[in-house]
């Protein structure tokens, strides 16, 4: 069965260093999605990404945050100075055309130190 | 401001009985229900979505929508310890649109 994959499944980094997180979305779907768990939290929408431009974003999606899609199978999440209180598990999604689904990876846990 | 309530449990069911999962929803322009399963670490998993009023049964699981009140809800037959886990209520006011999540209810299904 088809499946979102995200890379890596932990990161650990330095804050104030940028980070660049990793999905490949399932290969027919065109919209994208991010959103990340603060531990014991709810989860809370970052962006949204169709036909390579931001769809919409959240208030939490400031300007230290960027995504891509570099090529015609990666979708990449780049948080540019990274503070303690991104540590977070952020989830990729993806959705098809004409589907109300959004199918999430496993996630990456971001630990910010 | 879009808000999905849920209560927070957590809630304990015995083996085979039936399990009871609420959420409320702010916003009326919503137009589309989800719930999923959220083991802890892991990534959310559908269980069961819905669109219009009423009820919609999968197996063990019933979704039931009542637009009026901004309620939707998840019935668990036959309840399983391998059920026990957070449900995440999600809601969307549009085929392509973010979903708002509520903060889970965590089930714990007693052997």
């Amino acid at each position: 069965e088809p499946e979102v994959t995200q890379t890596p499944s932990h990161q650990v980094t330095q804050m104030g260093q940028e980070v660049i997180l990793r999905c490949v979305p399932i290969s027919n779907h065109l919209y994208f999605y991010w959103y990340r768990q603060i531990l014991g939290q709810k989860v809370e929408f970052l962006v949204s990404f169709y036909n390579n431009e931001i769809s919409e974003k959240s208030e939490i999606f400031d300007d230290q945050f960027s995504v891509e899609r570099p090529d015609g199978s990666n979708f990449t999440l780049k948080i540019r100075s990274t503070k303690l209180e991104d540590s977070a598990m952020y989830f990729c999604a993806s959705k098809p055309v004409g589907g109300n689904i959004q199918y999430f990876g496993a996630g990456t846990r971001l630990s910010v130190l | 401001q879009k808000e999905v309530e849920q209560n927070s449990g957590p809630l304990s069911v015995p083996e085979g009985a039936i399990a009871s999962l609420n959420c409320t929803y702010s916003d009326r322009g919503s137009q589309s229900f989800f719930w999923y399963r959220q083991y802890s670490g892991k990534s959310p998993e559908l269980i069961m979505f819905i669109y219009s009023n009423g009820d919609k049964e999968d197996g063990r699981f019933t979704a039931q929508l009542n637009k009026a009140s901004q309620y939707v809800s998840l019935l668990i037959r036959d309840s399983q310890p391998s059920d026990s886990a957070t449900y995440l209520c999600a809601v969307s006011d549009g085929s392509a649109r973010q979903l708002t999540f509520g903060s889970g209810t965590q089930l714990t299904v007693l052997p």
